[in-house]
């Protein structure tokens, strides 16, 4: 069964911390993404990648970055945690080949004190 | 730019009645369109999808939903809901690769 798996289901954190948050997937996919999913705002897009090492930008990248070292993981950091990042990321990953299906994570909640 | 407009933020339908959610999109081309739901505390899982061909596409768990291009719409419907169902329903059109997802329905199943 394919499975995309976020490290930490819920965090807490405080202002100013560094934040990793980390997503593996078990599928040799080429594509992963990360979004940030707020109430009223469905999903968006903050960065994805196509391949190892490999990222470009989504709609919302401010005060993230991404690191893709391996083909199966990819981390989402916030250098200084902020109270407006306070959300739920959610982590997907798709094949190379275009199908129209992202398999997600079952998401991080993240609180930001 | 490509978005999805989802109209409405809650529905509430009775148990065994039929749904429909509503969903349109803003797309320069022939857009690729779906339908993911999201269960309370999970990811979201694809329910259907339309590349092309026929505008009535079949997904998992009974539902369905058409591509009419002159109104840019992509609805999705269930003849009878189930308890199970409730959850909350995003539309998405695709660039390729990237996503861009409405702000969701979420559905409330009545006993």
């Amino acid at each position: 069964d394919v499975k995309v798996t976020q490290s930490s289901r819920y965090l807490v954190k405080r202002t100013g911390e560094k934040v990793f948050l980390e997503c593996v997937q078990d599928m040799d996919h080429e594509n992963m993404f990360w979004y940030r999913q707020d109430p009223g705002l469905g999903l968006r897009l903050i960065y994805f990648s196509y391949d190892v090492k490999m990222k470009e930008k989504g709609d919302i990248p401010e005060g993230y970055s991404v690191s893709r070292e391996k083909k199966e993981r990819f981390s989402l950091i916030l250098e200084s945690a902020s109270t407006n990042q306070t959300s739920m990321y959610l982590c997907a990953s798709s094949s190379g080949q275009f199908t129209g299906e992202l398999f997600f994570g079952e998401g991080s909640r993240l609180t930001v004190l | 730019a490509q978005s999805v407009t989802q109209p409405d933020i809650h529905i509430t339908v009775s148990e065994g009645a039929s749904l429909e959610l509503r969903c349109n999109y803003s797309y320069g081309a022939t857009p690729y369109l779906f339908w993911y739901v999201q269960s309370p505390g999970q990811g979201l899982q694809l329910l259907l999808k339309y590349f092309s061909g026929d505008t009535l596409v079949q997904g998992i768990k009974g539902f369905e939903a058409e591509f009419k291009r002159s109104q840019s719409s992509f609805n999705l419907r269930k003849p009878s809901v189930h308890w199970s169902d409730a959850a909350e329903y995003f539309c998405a059109v695709a660039d390729f690769n990237k996503f861009y997802f409405g702000s969701g329905t979420k559905l409330n199943v009545k006993p």
